[in-house]
C-alpha cells in the first residue's frame, strides 16, 4: 500500500526561476489537496481538485501560482518566478470523494528553498 | 470564514503525565473537527475526527478528543505520555467534507 508521494522532497532555486512539484495520492482517492506550511504556522489551503476538476483556489494563490491534475491521477504545483518568500513546505493530501469523511492523507511534502 | 486558534505554542511534560492539547474554532454550521501529528521528517497524520454523535472520541495511540459545542473547543487527551509522543500537533475545522482550516500547532515536548 503506498501513500501519498511527492518529488522532489527538497528544491533549492534562485529567486526568479520556476519550480514544479509533483504528487502522487492514493490511488482510490480522487480529491487531491495542495497545502503551504511556513515555520511555526499550521497548513494553509491552496486548492483542491476533483478528479481533474480545480474546484477552489485560496486567495493565497498569485498568478504566479498555478496546479493542474490532467487525468485526475496525478498533480502538479507550478511557481513562475520565484520570490524569497514563497520559501516554505508544500503539502499534498489527498482523500475519498463518495464516502469521503473528511479525512486527508498527505505526503511528506516538498521543501522549496528560495535564494 | 472557519478558523482554528491553538493556544498554547509550547507544552512540556513529564513521562507518564497527563496531557490536554487545547483547541478553539470558529465556524458556523456543525462542524467536523479532526486532530492531526506531525513529527520530525514525517507527514502529518490523523489522531482522530469528529463529524456527531457522541462528543467524546477515541484515536490512536491512546489520544482522545472532547467535543463541547458550547464552548467551540475540541481539547485533545491523553491519560500517560511517552517520550515518542513528541510531535507537533495541529487541530483543523472541516468545511463540509472538502477543504480542512489548520491551526498553527502545539509543539510537545516529554521530559524523562
Amino acid at each position: 500500500d503506498t501513500g501519498v508521494s511527492q518529488d522532489p522532497r527538497h528544491k533549492i532555486t534562485k529567486r526568479g526561476q520556476n519550480v514544479t512539484f509533483r504528487c502522487d495520492p492514493i490511488s482510490e482517492h480522487n480529491r487531491l489537496y495542495w497545502y503551504r506550511q511556513t515555520l511555526g504556522q499550521g497548513p494553509e489551503f491552496l486548492t483542491y481538485f476533483q478528479n481533474e476538476a480545480q474546484l477552489e483556489k485560496s486567495r493565497l494563490l498569485s498568478d504566479r501560482f498555478s496546479a493542474e491534475r490532467p487525468k485526475g491521477s496525478f498533480s502538479t504545483l507550478e511557481i513562475q518566478r520565484t520570490e524569497q518568500g514563497d520559501s516554505a513546505m508544500y503539502l499534498c493530501a489527498s482523500s475519498l470523494g463518495l464516502g469521503n469523511t473528511g479525512e486527508l492523507f498527505f505526503g511528506e511534502g516538498s521543501r522549496l528553498t528560495v535564494l | 470564514a472557519q478558523s482554528v486558534t491553538q493556544p498554547d505554542i509550547h507544552i512540556t511534560v513529564s513521562e507518564g503525565a497527563s496531557l490536554e492539547l487545547r483547541c478553539n474554532y470558529s465556524y458556523g454550521a456543525t462542524p467536523y473537527l479532526f486532530w492531526y501529528v506531525q513529527s520530525p521528517g514525517q507527514g502529518l497524520q490523523l489522531l482522530l475526527k469528529y463529524f456527531s454523535g457522541d462528543t467524546l472520541v477515541q484515536g490512536i495511540k491512546g489520544f482522545e478528543a472532547e467535543f463541547k459545542r458550547s464552548q467551540s473547543s475540541f481539547n485533545l487527551r491523553k491519560p500517560s505520555v511517552h517520550w515518542s509522543d513528541a510531535a507537533e500537533y495541529f487541530c483543523a475545522v472541516g468545511e463540509g467534507l472538502s477543504k480542512s482550516t489548520f491551526g498553527d500547532g502545539t509543539t510537545l515536548t516529554v521530559k524523562p
